[in-house]
Parts: structure tokens; sequence; C-alpha cells
């Protein structure tokens, strides 16, 4: 059964350095997302992505994020100089056309 | 205040009791979405609704859009349906609700 695939399962990294969070999305599907959960708090929609950008983002997704879709594959999800307060898991979703969303495993990170 | 509120927020069953989960929003939407966030963290779409209802073995799934209020059901629960169960909403972007943490006792 496809599905998405998100690497690293986990990151550390320290403040102020840059990361970048991988994923794969079902090969088909054309509608992609990022969101983000504190540990303790519920979920939070970051960014979609569609047709090659960015279609909705919320508050949170600021200066400091940025995605891209480099090699029609991949879906990334980079944060610059990262703070303590990114410290979540991040998950990947893809749709194909809006309706049911598949969800990766997330990638937790960490920033010490 | 929450654009998507659950309840309960915390839920613990006998095994093989019927379990009714609630979400309530306040905007509107084109569609709702049942989640379930499994204990390492991993999260499965169990339904998506825009109206009506939906069964998928013993889940059920309501939406009344008039209400802005859905239901999700399990019947004869089973301690592998442990999971926090998450609401979210689709207005373009997606709302989550806090989620209910179900605990089902063999």
């Amino acid at each position: 059964e496809p599905e998405v695939t998100q690497t690293p399962s986990h990151q550390v990294t320290q403040m102020g350095q840059e990361v970048i969070l991988r994923c794969v999305p079902i090969s088909n599907h054309l509608y992609f997302y990022w969101y983000r959960q504190i540990l303790g708090q519920k979920v939070e929609f970051l960014v979609s992505f569609y047709n090659n950008e960015i279609s909705e983002k919320s508050e949170i997704f600021d200066d400091q994020f940025s995605v891209e879709r480099p090699d029609g594959s991949n879906f990334t999800l980079k944060i610059r100089s990262t703070k303590l307060e990114d410290s979540a898991m991040y998950f990947c979703a893809s749709s194909l056309d809006r309706t049911e969303a598949f969800f990766g495993q997330g990638t937790r990170l960490t920033v010490v | 205040k929450n654009e998507v509120e659950q309840s309960p927020q915390n839920l613990t069953a006998q095994e093989g009791e019927f379990i009714t989960i609630n979400c309530s929003y306040s905007v509107g939407i084109s569609a709702l979405h049942w989640l379930q966030q499994h204990p390492g963290g991993g999260i499965v779409s169990l339904f998506m609704l825009s109206s009506g209802k939906k069964k998928h073995g013993r889940l059920i799934a309501t939406i009344n859009i008039q209400e802005k209020h859905s239901s999700l059901h399990i019947t004869a629960s089973h301690p592998r349906d442990s999971a926090v169960y998450i609401c979210a909403v689709d207005n373009n972007d997606m709302r989550f609700g806090a989620g209910t943490r179900l605990t089902v006792k063999p």
C-alpha cells in the first residue's frame, strides 16, 4: 500500500542551525501539507502546497520556514535559525484531491 | 475560543463498550476529518465527511452540518482501539481539535 515517508524520524539540532525535513508523498498525489505538534499540544497546520506553490499558510509559517518540491518526488520543509520552541513533531501529508489525507510517521525535531 | 472543540478530553472504557467521541466546530467547513494518533505519534486518517454518515468496520462517523457537530462511534471497543482521536475541519487549511485520549481496558 502506498505511504508517505518522512526522514529522518528524529533530528537533533543546535539552536540557530538550519534543518531540512524531508517527505516523499504518495506518487500520484497533488496536494501536500506540513503540520507540527508540540509535545502535549494539538496538531497545528503549517502550510499547504499545490501546483508548485504555497496555497495556504498559517501564522506560524513565517519567514523562518520554507517549503520546496525540488525534484517532483520530495517535499521538504526548511527551518532556518532554529529556536528551542521549534522542537516538535513535524508531520507531512499528501492528498490526491483534497479529500482523504495520508500522513507520514512524523519527524521529531529536538532543538538544543 | 477554540474553533474545534472535542469531548470528552479523556475517556476510559471496558473492552466491548460502545464509545462516542464528539466534535463541535464554529467555522464554515468543506469537510471534517477524524484521525487516530497512535501512542508512538503516527497519525492515520479514519474518515473524511462532508455530510451524513460513514462506516468502516467497527467505526462509524456522523456529521450534522446545520448543527456543526460530528460524532465518532466505536462499537465493541477493544484495547487496540486505545489511541488519541482527533477531529479536524477543512476550511482551506485544517484546524485541529485537541484530541480525545481513549483507553480501552481488557
